[in-house]
């Protein structure tokens, strides 16, 4: 069974702080696709990145990176320098290499003060 | 990218009333639809999962005669919530797969009243 846990339920910061969320998964797929989401106030769900399980390269986009540490099963993400409109739900999610469920975890919002 | 239109974005439907939704993708063959629901300040659960053309598979909970899904065509799938009662608000979205990608609706907030 696959299982995502996102330990942090809310995180408050001020603008221009970093913020780091963590996510920690379970599977005994051994080829699997990680996957960050944002879930803006709208609903919709913005796709972030898709890692699979044998590139472990950290990655950077903008002001987002990602540090994926396969001897740990973490795969957390880092927002930095925030802006307000950071402010979202952001999902971890896992799928295994045959079927391409998903599954979240608890999601983490995080709320950027000006 | 490629793009999954889902549709209503928002709907308010009378308890005991059935409500239909729909995911077209625009320029993709979706050979595969997963559904998922999420309540509020929840997660997103899989609801179920329908290849084109075969009955959808559902997850353990959901009742397939309540939430109805067809995939009778590989650019849109439908899922119809039947005789909906308030505790089937929720937002639902769908995902559709081609090949080694996948992507999500839009989502839709249904309100049962």
């Amino acid at each position: 069974a696959q299982k995502v846990t996102q330990a942090q339920t809310e995180i408050s910061v001020v603008e221009k702080e970093d913020v780091t969320l963590d996510c920690v998964y379970e599977t005994r797929d051994t080829t699997y696709y990680l996957f960050w989401y944002k879930q803006p106030p709208s609903g919709e769900l913005v796709f972030l990145i898709r890692r699979n399980s044998f590139d472990e390269q950290n990655e950077i986009s903008g002001r987002y990176s990602w540090n994926f540490q396969k001897s740990t099963s973490s795969f957390n993400f880092t927002i930095t320098a925030s802006q307000v409109v950071d402010s979202a739900v952001y999902f971890c999610a896992l799928s295994g290499n045959n079927d391409y469920k998903l599954s979240f975890g608890a999601g983490t919002t995080v709320t950027v003060r000006a | 990218g490629a793009v999954v239109s889902q549709h209503p974005s928002r709907v308010i439907c009378k308890s005991g009333t059935s409500v239909k939704i729909e995911c077209r993708s625009l320029d993709f063959q979706a050979t595969t639809m997963f559904w998922y629901r999420q309540f509020p300040k929840q997660s997103l659960m899989l609801m179920a999962t329908s290849n084109e053309g075969s009955k959808a598979t559902y997850e353990q909970g959901v009742e397939k005669d309540k939430f109805l899904i067809n995939h009778a065509s590989l650019t849109l799938s439908t899922l119809t919530v039947t005789s909906a009662h308030p505790e089937d608000s929720s937002f639902y979205i769908c995902r559709g797969k081609e090949g080694t990608e996948a992507f999500f609706g839009q989502g839709t907030r249904l309100t049962v009243v």
